[in-house]
């Protein structure tokens, strides 16, 4: 199994521009999320899927778009990019049992200029 | 989610053991403790959860206080490898729908001295 897998690893955008991160995780697991994790800070949540076709906000939606069409995909999209989401992008999986941990990805570090 | 406190920093001698604490005053009986830890740039990895009782597995054993407002994470025989960002979260595991996610705090840096 390959567990959580990212894409891309890293990435420069100017302002303005739109791109999707990818996120795919290939053991079954019907709950995803995305996080955010600034210099020295914590992880924030982002958006987060408790299913194909169901998604929700966390704490930090704003400027970011989610989807879900399948169980092994969960792309963050960036409409329009901004500085301040310069960040580490950091998505997590686990399956429906309730007390399972969760798989994280190895990130995708975003750098907006 | 219950608020949780750790201290910013420990170290710890190599091959000793690691003791990190974690107060969740506030915790219901329904909340579950959690601990995550980051090594530098990687994404968090799970370690290990209770309810109540004292559980221990491959990585670490956790303890928790009897009126479970508190919990210690023991890292037996740390390595080098074991310097990480150490979180201990407490939550609700929600399996039916609803609300999912971790909420993380700023966590416990370990350092593991050679």
């Amino acid at each position: 199994n390959a567990g959580v897998t990212q894409t891309p690893k890293f990435q420069v955008l100017k302002t303005g521009q739109s791109m999707t991160l990818q996120c795919a995780q290939d053991m079954n697991h019907e709950y995803m999320s995305w996080y955010r994790q600034d210099p020295g800070m914590g992880l924030r949540l982002i958006h987060y899927s408790v299913g194909a076709g169901i998604t929700d906000q966390g704490e930090v939606p704003n400027g970011y778009n989610v989807s879900r069409s399948t169980t092994e995909d969960f792309p963050l999209r960036l409409l329009s990019a901004a500085p301040s989401q310069t960040s580490v992008y950091f998505c997590a999986s686990r399956p429906r049992g309730g007390l399972s941990g969760y798989t994280f990805g190895s990130g995708t570090r975003l750098t907006v200029v | 989610d219950a608020k949780t406190t750790q201290p910013t920093s420990m170290d710890c001698a190599e091959g000793r053991a690691a003791n990190l604490p974690c107060n969740h005053s506030t915790i219901s009986g329904n909340e579950y403790v959690y601990w995550y830890r980051q090594i530098h740039s990687q994404g968090p990895q799970y370690i290990i959860h209770g309810l109540k009782n004292n559980e221990t597995n491959e990585m670490a054993s956790l303890i928790i206080t009897e009126d479970r407002k508190s919990s210690t994470l023991i890292l037996p025989h740390a390595t080098l490898r074991d310097t990480a960002v150490y979180y201990c979260i407490v939550r609700i595991p929600y399996s039916g729908g609803g609300a999912d996610g971790l909420t993380f705090g700023k966590g416990t840096h370990l350092i593991i001295q050679p």
